[in-house]
């Protein structure tokens, strides 16, 4: 089945320590997304890709980046967590068409991050 | 900036109860969906509503998306513990590549 896949489902990091997020997709969608979702909220988008264009939102951190090295995997790094950090981490991906058109978007499990 | 009203933020019900989720915005969506998330994992799209005024049906859940595209409900009939979760409506706006999230509905349905 076409899906989107997140690894690890848990991680624990030390505060400070860099961290890394993997996401893969076998849906063929030119558009990544990487939330940030704390406990009961909402998702809270902090990048996309559509192909290979990087978009950061305004208030994203300088603390996370992304990479995104083919159509089928996205990473998130964090480059020095802090106790904030600690959240659940959700990659989706979307399929945009040469007219603009947007639809919906997959989600994957999730990564939930632990910072000690 | 586009947001997204929903109502109500928690609900705990019987089984076998009805209930009504709304979204509501004063802004208008190009599309507009429903999703639900359980404990420890990622959002499941339920439904995409597109056109104004359009009904979608999945089982015991009924999706309305208003006619001017400003609002939307989720409307389960007949509640069961296994549709306990928390309920995302998510409008796209024309164009966007955003989602712009409700605020989210915690249901729980008591046995």
């Amino acid at each position: 089945d076409a899906m989107v896949i997140q690894n690890p489902r848990y991680q624990v990091t030390q505060f400070g320590k860099p961290v890394t997020l993997s996401c893969s997709q076998t849906l063929n969608h030119n558009v990544m997304y990487w939330y940030q979702q704390k406990s009961s909220q909402a998702p809270k988008l902090l990048f996309h890709y559509y192909d290979k264009d990087f978009n950061n939102e305004a208030d994203t951190p300088d603390n996370f980046q992304s990479r995104r090295p083919n159509t089928s995997f996205c990473f998130l790094d964090i480059r020095s967590p802090g106790l904030g950090d600690a959240a659940m981490y959700l990659c989706a991906t979307s399929l945009r068409l040469a007219g603009g058109h947007l639809y919906e978007q997959y989600f994957g499990p999730g990564t939930r991050l632990t910072v000690t | 900036t586009q947001l997204l009203k929903q109502s109500p933020q928690f609900l705990s019900i019987q089984e076998g109860e009805n209930l009504t989720v709304y979204c509501n915005s004063s802004s208008v969506f190009s599309s507009l969906q429903w999703y639900r998330q359980e404990p420890g994992e990622g959002p499941v799209l339920l439904v995409t509503v597109v056109t104004g005024g359009e009904v979608k049906k999945l089982k015991r859940l009924t999706f309305q998306f208003g006619d001017a595209r400003k609002d939307s409900s989720l409307h389960i009939t007949a509640a069961q513990t296994g549709d306990t979760g928390l309920y995302l409506c998510a409008g796209a706006g024309a164009g966007s590549y955003q989602l712009t999230f409700g605020k989210g509905t915690k249901l729980s349905v008591i046995p």
